[in-house]
Parts: C-alpha cells; sequence; structure tokens
C-alpha cells in the first residue's frame, strides 16, 4: 500500500542548530514529493516540492530536502534553525503527479529552543 | 496572489445536528478539497471537485455530504455530528491535478 512514513513525531532543537526532519515513502516508481508547513493557527503552505532531475531541492526560508531512491527517503534539511521555525511539518506524496491522491504524513512537531 | 477564506474559524455543534462548512477561493482554481486533521493522524482526504458541479469522494467521505456549485466555493456539510468530536477542517485548491495545494486557515468542529 501506498504510504509515507515521518518516523519523529516531535523533534526538539536549539536555535542555530542544523535540522533534518525525516520522511519515508512506499510508492512503486519515484512519486512527487511535497514538504508542507504548518505555522499555528494557519493554513499548510508549501515549502518545496520534487518532480524530478536533481535530487537536492531548495525551498523558501533557507529549506532543502534530498530525495533518495534507493532509500525511499525525502528529508528535510536546514542548516541553522530560527526560533520562528518552530511549526508543524508533513511529508506527502503522489504517484504521476495526480494531488487528489495526495497522501500526508502524520507530521512532525519542530520546537526550537532559544 | 489569492486567498482561501473558510467560514466560520469555530462551530460548536450538538450530537446529532447537521453542521455545514464552507470555504471561498479567488486564484480561480479548478479543483477544490476538503481535508479533515485530528491529532496524531495527519490529513485526510474527505472530498474534492475537478470542477464546478463535480464531487469525488476522498478516504473519509462517509458521514460527510459536500456541494460545489461555483468554481470559487465548495461547502461541506457533516450529516451528523458525533458527540464528542474535535477535528480541524481544512479547505484547498490547486490548478489542477499537478500543482501544488493552497490551503485556508482552516474550521476547528467541538461536538458537545
Amino acid at each position: 500500500a501506498q504510504s509515507v512514513t515521518q518516523p519523529d513525531a516531535r523533534v526538539t532543537v536549539s536555535e542555530g542548530a542544523s535540522l533534518q526532519l525525516r520522511c519515508k515513502y512506499s510508492y512503486s516508481g519515484t512519486p512527487y514529493l511535497f514538504w508542507y508547513v504548518q505555522y499555528q493557527r494557519q493554513g499548510l503552505q508549501l515549502l518545496l516540492k520534487y518532480y524530478s532531475g536533481d535530487p537536492v531541492v531548495q525551498g523558501v526560508n533557507g529549506f532543502e530536502a534530498e530525495f533518495s531512491k534507493s532509500d525511499s527517503s525525502f528529508h528535510l534539511r536546514k542548516a541553522s534553525v530560527h526560533w520562528s521555525d518552530s511549526a508543524v511539518y508533513f511529508c506527502a506524496a503522489t504517484i504521476t503527479g495526480n494531488t487528489r491522491k495526495l497522501i500526508f504524513g502524520l507530521g512532525t512537531t519542530l520546537q526550537v529552543q532559544p | 496572489g489569492g486567498i482561501i477564506t473558510q467560514t466560520p474559524k469555530f462551530l460548536i455543534g450538538q450530537e446529532g445536528q447537521k453542521l455545514t462548512l464552507k470555504c471561498q477561493q479567488n486564484f480561480n482554481h479548478d479543483t477544490m478539497y476538503w481535508y479533515r486533521q485530528d491529532s496524531g493522524k495527519g490529513l485526510r482526504l474527505i472530498y474534492y471537485s475537478i470542477t464546478e458541479n463535480d464531487l469525488q469522494k476522498g478516504d473519509l467521505s462517509e458521514g460527510y455530504d459536500a456541494s460545489r456549485e461555483k468554481k470559487s466555493s465548495f461547502s461541506l456539510t457533516v450529516t451528523s455530528a458525533q458527540k464528542n468530536e474535535m477535528a480541524v477542517f481544512l479547505c484547498a485548491s490547486s490548478i489542477g491535478s499537478n500543482e501544488r495545494l493552497f490551503f485556508g486557515h482552516g474550521t476547528k468542529l467541538s461536538v458537545l
């Protein structure tokens, strides 16, 4: 069955530290992959997306993600986090680019400590 | 830029009550979606619509109805609210099936 797994429900890091949020997908073939962020009391916003090509994609606010076909992963990274990055991060995937079949992970809550 | 407006922001209902949530978008997007967000369960698709008057069931459609009478609006009805139910309903839209989703801020439902 197609699925998206975010193994860490909650991650706490200190401001200025580096960050990696993990995402694993289970799809036949190569899915289209997305990271969305949900700040408190707001809707989800797209951080970045991967369709094909360079496996490292750049997003907004210094975020990047790396697609790995061999590992079935699409981990999100940031070199130096800011307190304003505290939010819930969702990894999502779809096959053949059909967002009507978009499957979301359960989300990872990121808390950045001052 | 456009915006997705969900009303109301908060909805309190009684067990068994029929409740309607509304969503408006001014992106001129073709496709609109309703997702339910529960703590610890991520987002689950309830209904989507690829054009005016079209309705497609998602994974969680039982207990819900939807209506897309205009391209810009998509409403969701909880046909019979369940006691102690608490969730956030998120509306989204996209240009087509291959593009990013834009989300509203959500309607938080509480059932007494």
